[in-house]
């Protein structure tokens, strides 16, 4: 069955890039699966940050847009995220998920912590 | 400042039925499904209801989901102590170029 790991920096200076990967195993990666980011503020909900599919089509979060690029190695079978420009209020738990079916997102990456501090 | 609106908190004995509110509008509940998530902290949410009322695969049969209009409920029957989690629910919002929102989740105790 498919599985998801994130991997990435846990700790982050403002105005850094954040840079997570999302290992996927059990799973083609080039499936028709949408493959996405999610993050969760410390006492807050659950935020969409976007999804990628295996060509490269992607759908950003217009709130986060400017600042998001999702990519996906398919040699690896893994895809990954970048957000630029980070401040304290992207210190969240970033989640991996995937959607076979629409925006229902059937399976998650235990999720990773990312602090941003000075 | 979430888009859909869900109650902080709920609360139930064990073997109760309770049931988790979540509102939105027109531009996301009342024109698409709605998913809901349970959510252990430190663990992967996981899927319990997507399409309204549809239960993925291994999900009881005491979960089930409704949407009516701009709301959706999650009722969750036979009340068990492992039900103690956090539960979310989900919907694809039309507004701006279209995203998905979130309630900003529901806190459930098992007394």
């Amino acid at each position: 069955q498919v599985q998801l790991q994130e991997s990435g920096p846990g700790l982050l200076k403002p105005s850094d890039t954040l840079s997570l990967t999302c290992a996927v195993t059990g799973y083609s990666i080039i499936s028709s699966n949408w493959w996405g980011w999610l993050r969760q503020p410390p006492g807050k909900g659950l935020e969409w940050i976007g999804y990628i599919y295996f060509n490269g089509k992607t759908k950003y979060n217009p709130s986060l847009k400017s600042r998001v690029t999702m990519s996906v190695d398919t040699s690896k079978n893994q895809f990954s995220l970048k957000l630029s420009s980070v401040t304290a209020l992207d210190t969240a738990v970033y989640y991996c998920a995937t959607a076979s079916v629409g925006y229902n997102f059937d399976k998650w990456g235990q999720g990773t912590l990312v602090t941003v501090s000075s | 400042q979430s888009v859909l609106t869900q109650p902080p908190s709920a609360s139930g004995t064990p073997g109760q039925r309770v049931t988790i509110s979540c509102s939105g509008s027109s531009s996301n509940i009342g024109s698409n499904a709605v998913n809901w998530y349970q959510h252990l902290p430190g663990t992967a949410p996981k899927l319990l209801i997507y399409s309204n009322n549809q239960r993925p695969s291994g999900v009881p049969d005491r979960f089930s989901g409704s949407k009516s209009g701009t709301s959706a409920s999650l009722a969750i029957s036979g009340l068990q102590s492992e039900d103690e989690a956090d539960y979310h629910c989900a919907t694809w919002d039309d507004s701006l170029s279209g995203l998905l929102v979130f309630g900003g989740g529901t806190k459930l105790t098992v007394l």
